[in-house]
């Protein structure tokens, strides 16, 4: 069965860059389309965007200038990085697994989820 | 893209059906046939109940289910249990590749 999880540091200095990595365990990264979402605290959940090992990517257009969604193969990991941080970005990120191809917005496998505050 | 709209709350008591409506725009809800529904326990993370539309991934009784009509989705559950009491939140495939989610609804079993 697989599993995802989430890394990454729990805190970020605001204008720095968050960065946060998917370890997908159970299966190949290959086969599927990868998303991550996040929830601030007390708040809905935000889809931020996915991506394809052969590159294929789509962001939020809310934050696409400041997402940049990667996969490495070698390691069965994809990764989120997010520029320009502030106090806005502080939520749980969740790494997930699109359940089709090209994805739908049906998200059948998810990661508990990762904490990040941004604060000085 | 704007945020789908939902009830921020909904309730019902055991045994009793309750629907959850999930509002969006002819380029999202209304355009496509991909709308997913989640249920979000407090400190978990989501789990996929409903997709495209109607569809129930396996495990999911079938107390849960949905429906569409024009911009507005829908989720019903039947026979509504202790457990059901949770966040839902739905989401929608839309134009550009993009997906946007809900507000959220807090569902409360009386």
């Amino acid at each position: 069965q697989m599993q995802l999880q989430e890394s990454g540091p729990g805190l970020v200095r605001p204008s720095e860059t968050l960065s946060l990595t998917c370890t997908v365990s159970g299966g190949s990264i290959s086969s599927y389309y990868w998303s991550w979402i996040r929830q601030p605290p007390g708040k809905g959940l935000e889809w931020i965007g996915y991506s394809h090992y052969s590159g294929t990517t789509s962001c939020n257009p809310s934050l696409k200038s400041r997402v940049t969604i990667s996969i490495d193969t070698s390691k069965n990991q994809f990764s989120l990085k997010l520029s320009s941080v502030t106090a806005a970005d502080t939520a749980i990120y969740y790494c997930a697994r699109d359940k089709h191809w090209p994805p739908r917005g049906d998200m059948d496998v998810w990661g508990k989820g990762t904490t990040v505050t941004v604060s000085s | 893209q704007s945020a789908l709209t939902q009830p921020p709350s909904a309730s019902g008591s055991p045994g009793q059906s309750v629907t959850i409506s999930c509002t969006g725009t002819s380029s999202d809800v209304g355009g496509y046939n991909y709308v997913s529904w989640y249920q979000q326990h407090p400190g978990k993370a989501p789990k996929l109940m409903i997709y495209e539309v109607s569809k129930r991934p396996s495990g999911v009784p079938d107390r849960f289910s949905g429906s569409k009509s024009g911009n507005t989705a829908s989720l019903t559950v039947s026979g509504l249990q202790a457990e059901d009491e949770a966040d839902y939140y739905c989401n929608s495939f839309a134009r550009s590749n993009n997906v946007v989610f809900g507000g959220g609804t807090k569902m409360t079993v009386l």
